[in-house]
C-alpha cells in the first residue's frame, strides 16, 4: 500500500506568517490528494481536492500544489482561527489514506 | 443540500460487534457520483479511513480492519452501515460517516460524529 508520510507533526508561527505543510507519498498518486482543516472538538472540514482546487467557501489564502508524490498545503498569511490540526489524505486504488496529521498553533 | 447523521450504541462491550448506520438526507445514496464511507478517530490521535461502499453494493476496507469490518447498504432506507466485529479498547473512538466524490474521492460531507467507547 502507498504510505503518507506529513511533515511537520507540529508547528508554531506567528500572525501573518506563511506557513506551509508537506505530504509525500511513497509512489505516485498523480493528483489524488485531499486537505482538511479539523479544529479542535471539530468535524474535520474540506479544504481543497485533486491537490490544488479550492473548496467552495474556504478563505483564498489557502492553497494547495504539487503532483505525484510530493503536495504542499500554503496558508499565505496565517490568522487566529487557521488555529486546527491539518491532515492531507490521498487516493489510490479503491484504497483511502489520510496524514498523521499537522498541528498548526499561533507564537 | 446533503447530510449525514450517525446513530448507534455508544458503549460496546469487548469481543463484541459495534454497529452503526448513517443515514443521508438532501440526496439518494444510490446516486453514481459518490461512495460512501467511514473514517474514525480515537482520542488525541489522527483520522483513519475505515472502509467505503458503493450504491452498488461494491466494497472497499483498510486492510489493516478487513477481517473485522463489514459495510452495508441500505438504498430503501437511504442509509448505510457499518459492523466492526471482537473490539477492544483500541477501537474506542469517534465514529463519522462521510461521503466520498467519486472522481478526485475525496469526503466532501461529514456526519457530525459518533462517540463509541469499548469497556466492560
Amino acid at each position: 500500500d502507498i504510505q503518507m508520510t506529513q511533515s511537520p507533526s507540529s508547528l508554531s508561527a506567528s500572525v501573518g506568517d506563511r506557513v506551509t505543510i508537506t505530504c509525500r507519498a511513497s509512489q505516485g498518486i498523480s493528483n489524488y490528494l485531499a486537505w482538511y482543516q479539523q479544529k479542535p472538538g471539530k468535524v474535520p472540514k474540506l479544504l481543497i481536492y485533486a491537490a490544488s482546487t479550492l473548496q467552495s467557501g474556504v478563505p483564498s489564502r489557502f492553497s494547495g500544489s504539487g503532483s505525484g508524490t510530493d503536495f504542499t498545503l500554503t496558508i499565505s498569511s496565517l490568522q487566529p482561527e487557521d488555529v486546527a490540526t491539518y491532515y492531507c489524505q490521498k487516493y489510490n486504488s479503491a484504497l483511502w489514506t489520510f496524514g498523521q496529521g499537522t498541528k498548526v498553533e499561533i507564537k | 443540500q446533503l447530510q449525514l447523521q450517525e446513530s448507534g450504541p455508544g458503549l460496546v462491550k469487548p469481543s463484541e460487534t459495534l454497529s452503526l448506520t448513517c443515514t443521508v438526507s438532501g440526496g439518494s445514496i444510490s446516486s453514481s457520483s459518490y461512495y460512501w464511507g467511514w473514517i474514525r478517530q480515537p482520542p488525541g490521535k489522527g483520522l483513519e479511513w475505515i472502509g467505503s461502499i458503493y450504491y452498488s453494493g461494491s466494497t472497499y476496507y483498510n486492510p489493516s480492519l478487513k477481517s473485522r469490518v463489514t459495510i452495508s447498504v441500505d438504498t430503501s432506507k437511504n442509509q448505510f452501515s457499518l459492523k466492526l466485529s471482537s473490539v477492544t479498547a483500541a477501537d474506542t473512538a469517534v465514529y463519522y460517516c462521510a461521503s466520498f466524490e467519486n472522481y478526485y474521492y475525496y469526503m466532501d460531507v461529514w456526519g457530525k460524529g459518533t462517540t463509541v467507547t469499548v469497556s466492560s
